[in-house]
């Protein structure tokens, strides 16, 4: 089955930590996506990739690291520097980044990572 | 500035009445507009998408929504409610003039007995 993979569902982590979020997917994508999600608010982008080797900072990336060694694999590190990482993360890819032409290939989400630090 | 707006961040509907949930969006020449839907603890799964081909589009589980140019809406629609749509919605928006993609604050659907 091709899908996109989030692991661990559940993780808790002690003030002072660092810890890596897994992301995998077998779409063949180009792209991929880290958000953010709090109680009863939207999601916010933390980084995105559109290539292997390269990814861009998005609105909320103080804190946190990625890396993009394999197209289709985008860890994100939550680093001790992120002062309130207690969230639910979720992951996703596409098809295309839309840098250019119409754009409306939709982006697939993993099952997310609920992150509680202790 | 490029944005999304969720009208209502609450809705609650008896069974078997009709849904509604209000999405705008900033206006821009060619937006691609989505709506997901994420049960508690999930992931998002789409629901559907207008991408210029006709401005009413079908989705998953019934539902459908409308692209309005004029009035720059996306309102989410379902004839009849069933208890399994209770769940939180989003608007998307994507525009070709950037790889940035908008999510909407989302709308909690409440289903009654």
């Amino acid at each position: 089955d091709g899908g996109i993979t989030q692991s661990p569902k559940y993780l808790f982590r002690k003030e002072g930590q660092n810890v890596t979020l897994s992301c995998e997917q077998n779409l063949n994508h180009d792209a991929m996506y880290w958000y953010r999600q709090d109680p009863g608010q939207g999601l916010r982008l933390i980084y995105y990739s559109q290539i292997v080797n390269d990814f861009q900072k998005g609105d909320i990336a103080e804190g946190y690291s990625v890396s993009r060694e394999k197209k289709e694999s985008f860890p994100l590190t939550v680093t001790s520097a992120q002062k309130n990482p207690t969230a639910f993360y979720l992951c996703a890819s596409s098809i295309q980044s839309g840098t250019s032409g119409r754009v409306h290939n939709e982006q697939f989400f993993g099952p997310g990572t609920r992150l509680t630090v202790l | 500035a490029q944005s999304v707006t969720q009208l209502d961040s609450h809705v609650s509907v008896s069974e078997g009445t009709p849904v509604l949930l209000r999405c705008n969006y900033s206006s821009s020449y060619s937006p691609s507009l989505f709506w997901y839907v994420q049960h508690p603890n999930k992931g998002l799964q789409l629901l559907l998408k207008y991408t210029s081909a006709a401005t009413l589009v079908k989705g998953i589980n019934g539902f459908e929504a409308e692209f309005k140019k004029s009035e720059t809406s996306f309102h989410l629609t379902k004839p009849s409610a069933h208890m399994s749509d209770a769940a939180e919605y989003f608007c998307v928006v994507r525009y070709s003039s950037a790889s940035k993609i908008i999510f909407g604050s989302g709308t909690r659907l409440s289903i009654r007995p």
